[in-house]
């Protein structure tokens, strides 16, 4: 069974600063990474992936994560965060079966103080 | 422009009834998803799609029917709904070459 684990629930930040949202997972096989953002009262929206290759990928808006296989990590960071970036981030995992099944985290509601 | 369209946007309904919730996708995308959304839980699968006629069973599927007459169309379909099942509930579609998805906007189901 694959979990997938974000450690904080809540975050909150100055606008300017940086931050890093957290997430762990369990699996042993080949997977894919991928972030999603959720501002309030909207669907999800796909942020950036990972399968293989340079582990640290960008994504839209300054965003970037890092898989690191040793920590079965993936965690996102941003370099400066604006008030818009407020928002409920959810990590998602894929096993690579083919299917395409994502199982995702509980979610970190970002939090950014103008 | 392509997308994934939910309806309704939000439902009220009483317990017993049945409930359907409509899923349309211009990505032409084959898999298709039924999530539901709590508080504490994050997204959980409900039922998925890998094309027209497929249904399959996720993590949480009972109490839910699923079906995919088309390409396009995914419907959820709760033949006797509880108070249990309020939550919102987001469609999603995906390319099965690819693992990025994309969201419908979700429908805020509430059983009274």
């Amino acid at each position: 069974t694959q979990t997938v684990s974000q450690s904080d629930a809540h975050v909150t930040v100055f606008e300017g600063d940086s931050v890093e949202l957290r997430c762990n997972y369990s699996y042993g096989g080949s997977i894919y990474l991928s972030w999603y953002i959720q501002h309030h009262g909207r669907g999800l929206q796909f942020l950036l992936k990972y399968y293989s290759g340079n582990p640290v990928v960008q994504g839209v808006n300054g965003f970037e994560a890092e898989f690191s296989k040793s920590d079965s990590s993936f965690h996102l960071r941003k370099a400066s965060v604006h008030w818009s970036d407020s928002a409920v981030y959810f990590c998602a995992v894929s096993p690579n079966t083919g299917y395409q099944n994502f199982y995702f985290g509980k979610g970190t509601s970002l939090t950014v103080i103008p | 422009e392509a997308a994934v369209t939910q309806s309704p946007r939000n439902k009220v309904a009483v317990t017993g009834g049945k409930v359907t919730l409509s899923c349309n996708q211009t990505n032409n995308h084959n898999n298709m998803y039924w999530y539901r959304q709590d508080t504490g839980h994050g997204l959980r699968l409900i039922h998925y799609s890998y094309g027209a006629g497929s249904t399959e069973k996720g993590d949480i599927p009972d109490g839910y029917k699923a079906s995919r007459p088309s390409q396009e169309n995914f419907s959820l379909i709760l033949e006797l709904a509880t108070p249990s099942q309020t939550s919102v509930y987001f469609c999603a579609s995906g390319d099965a070459g690819g693992f990025d998805y994309t969201f419908g906007s979700g429908t805020r189901l509430l059983v009274i």
